[in-house]
Formats: C-alpha cells, sequence, structure tokens
C-alpha cells in the first residue's frame, strides 16, 4: 500500500513570498489533515477534509493560508504571504475511518 | 478541551536498558490514545493505539504502552532499547464527535541512545 506522498520536501522562501504544498493521500482514504510543526513542538492541526469539505479549519490562519481538497482526493496548503514565524514541517496525513491516521514525510519550509 | 503532557523534553538511555516515556492527558470522557515515533526528516509512525478493552497494548518494535485512567496516563515502555530506537516520541489523544475526529498532540520526549 503506497503511503501519503507529499512534495516539495524542502522549500526555502523568502518572507512575503507565497508557497504551496501537495499531499497526495492514500487511496481511499476520506480523512485529510494539515499539520504545523514548528521546531521542538507537536504537530498541531490547521485543517481538517472530510472529502473535499472542511471538517475543522478554527486553527488556520485565513488571512494567510488556504487549503483546497478537489474532488476529495489530492489537497494544496497555501501561504501568502510568508511570515518569518511560518518556518516550520508541514505535515499531511489521512484516515481511512476513525483517528488511526497514517503521515506523510513532510515538507519542511525555511521562510528567510 | 483535551490535552496532552509529556513531562520529558529528553531523555538519555543506554543501549539494552528498559525505557518508559511518560504521558499525561486531559479529556472529560474516555479518550483514543496513541504513541507515534518520528525519526529525523521523516513524517509520523503509529506506535501504537489505545481505544478500548485491555488496558496493556502491545504495539511495533516490541513497544508497549499501559492506560490507567486513576492516573491520567499512557506511559510507553520497552524492555531493552536498540540504538536504532533513538528518534522523537509523540503521544497524542483523539476525539471523536459525530465523524469530526481530532488529534491533539503533546510537546514529544527525544530519545537518545548511548552505547
Amino acid at each position: 500500500e503506497a503511503g501519503v506522498a507529499q512534495s516539495p520536501r524542502y522549500k526555502i522562501i523568502e518572507k512575503r513570498q507565497s508557497v504551496a504544498f501537495w499531499c497526495n493521500p492514500i487511496s481511499g482514504h476520506a480523512t485529510l489533515y494539515w499539520y504545523q510543526q514548528i521546531l521542538g513542538q507537536g504537530p498541531k492541526l490547521l485543517i481538517q477534509f472530510q472529502n473535499n469539505g472542511v471538517v475543522d479549519d478554527s486553527q488556520l490562519p485565513k488571512d494567510r493560508f488556504s487549503a483546497e481538497r478537489l474532488k476529495g482526493v489530492d489537497s494544496t496548503l497555501k501561504i501568502q504571504p510568508a511570515k518569518l514565524e511560518d518556518s516550520a514541517v508541514y505535515l499531511c496525513a489521512t484516515s481511512e475511518r476513525g483517528l488511526e491516521a497514517f503521515f506523510g514525510q513532510g515538507t519542511r519550509l525555511t521562510v528567510v | 478541551a483535551q490535552s496532552v503532557t509529556q513531562p520529558d523534553i529528553h531523555i538519555t538511555v543506554s543501549e539494552g536498558a528498559s525505557l518508559e516515556l511518560r504521558c499525561n492527558y486531559s479529556y472529560g470522557a474516555t479518550p483514543y490514545l496513541f504513541w507515534y515515533v518520528q525519526s529525523p526528516g521523516q513524517g509520523l509512525q503509529l506506535l501504537l493505539k489505545y481505544f478500548s478493552g485491555d488496558t496493556l497494548v502491545q504495539g511495533i518494535k516490541g513497544f508497549e504502552a499501559e492506560f490507567k485512567r486513576s492516573q491520567s496516563s499512557f506511559n510507553l515502555r520497552k524492555p531493552s532499547v536498540h540504538w536504532s530506537d533513538a528518534a522523537e516520541y509523540f503521544c497524542a489523544v483523539g476525539i471523536s464527535n459525530f465523524g469530526n475526529e481530532k488529534l491533539t498532540f503533546g510537546t514529544g520526549t527525544r530519545l537518545t541512545i548511548i552505547p
């Protein structure tokens, strides 16, 4: 079974630039999560999709972050404009049902 | 709201020694509990989970965890660690509310193995 695929693995941008991350879930997994993991901290949920609908985006900074999940499969997370404090690893996770989530390798973002 | 506390930021253990990583949770009902491991530059891998039933849960790589309701704890144990166990370990509590399922993670414990 293929795992959760994320790209790119690494990204370096200047502040105020925009960036996008892509996630391809495990086939058949209806739930998709985007987490932000700042160095030295645990992952923090940014947004949760059930198929192509948003279930929870209460911790998503909506003035600069956006996410979509077209056709209930792939998802993209965008930051525009980026700030220094957005430097983190962005993890995508998916689950078929319940709470058992499978994680991708993440995208490490550095904002300079 | 649910929360997770991992009191130990960093633990160093000799190879072959036993290991216990602490996790305390706060949640009003019976929680779903998880331990994940994260190797450098990698995503999180599920070690084990507790949903209900037997409070001693067996996981992969020789790990086990025990749910103690009276102490609100879900500590991770391994009788003999290997150098490959060096990683970051995260405890998480999950809630399921009418199809809205959410995981809340602790801040992690970094495990170092010395020869």
